[in-house]
């Protein structure tokens, strides 16, 4: 069974700071890993998906970097912003599996 | 392009009931799956629908069932309610037709059962 593990659980920073969120799962045969972002009350809305034959992906000040063989992911936000406090969750798709398995997020709070 | 669109966005029922939650993905996507999300337990994978075809099943019990129609739009049942089904109630849907395309939420259905 894929277990999804994502510390800290939460974080505080200044205005300004790069955020690292990590995330960690134990079975290495993955299809890909994506991260979302969780607004309270709201959905799931999609940061970026990273393959598993893939190091990193980026979209703007985001980069997330996979290190299948260790088990590991990383979410780098530079330059964080208020905008950015929300929760943070990193899900893995197992190979050969349709289902996704979710860490259980790490909240972070970006201090004006 | 419209999101995923789930119907209603809150719901109170009482134990003993059941109730039917709606899901309406991003036209052309073909896979729907749902998921629940309480405190204590995090996001859990219910099933996944593609082509009116439930794909894949999480490890809940027989209370909990759905389908999906011709138009990929699909239906969550939930039969005798329990307090513990309680939670915030998501749906995905993506392309479906390989496992590297994106999943894309809905806002969810807020289920309080009394």
């Amino acid at each position: 069974k894929q277990e999804v593990t994502q510390i800290p659980a939460a974080l505080s920073v200044p205005e300004g700071e790069n955020l690292v969120l990590n995330c960690s799962f134990t079975d290495s045969a993955i299809y890909n890993l994506q991260w979302f972002r969780q607004d309270p009350g709201k959905g799931l809305t999609s940061l970026l998906l990273i393959q598993s034959s893939q190091r990193e992906q980026t979209s703007g000040r985001l980069n997330a970097s996979l290190d299948k063989s260790s088990g590991r992911s990383t979410l780098y936000i530079a330059a964080s912003q208020p905008g950015d406090s929300a929760t943070y969750l990193c899900a893995v798709r197992r190979s050969g599996d349709y289902k996704l398995s979710f860490g259980a997020g790490t909240t972070v709070t970006v201090r004006a | 392009k419209a999101g995923v669109t789930q119907t209603p966005r809150y719901l109170i029922k009482t134990r003993g009931q059941q109730v039917t939650l709606s899901c309406s993905p991003i036209s052309g996507h073909r896979s729907v799956s749902w998921y629940q999300q309480t405190p204590g337990q995090g996001l859990q994978f219910l099933f996944e629908y593609f082509s009116e075809t439930q794909r894949n099943k999480g490890n809940f019990p027989g209370r909990f069932s759905g389908r999906q129609f011709s138009n990929s739009r699909s239906e969550m049942n939930v039969s005798t309610l329990e307090l513990g089904d309680s939670a915030l109630y998501l749906c995905a849907s993506s392309l479906g037709t390989a496992n590297n395309s994106p999943l894309h939420f809905g806002n969810g259905t807020r289920l309080t059962v009394t």
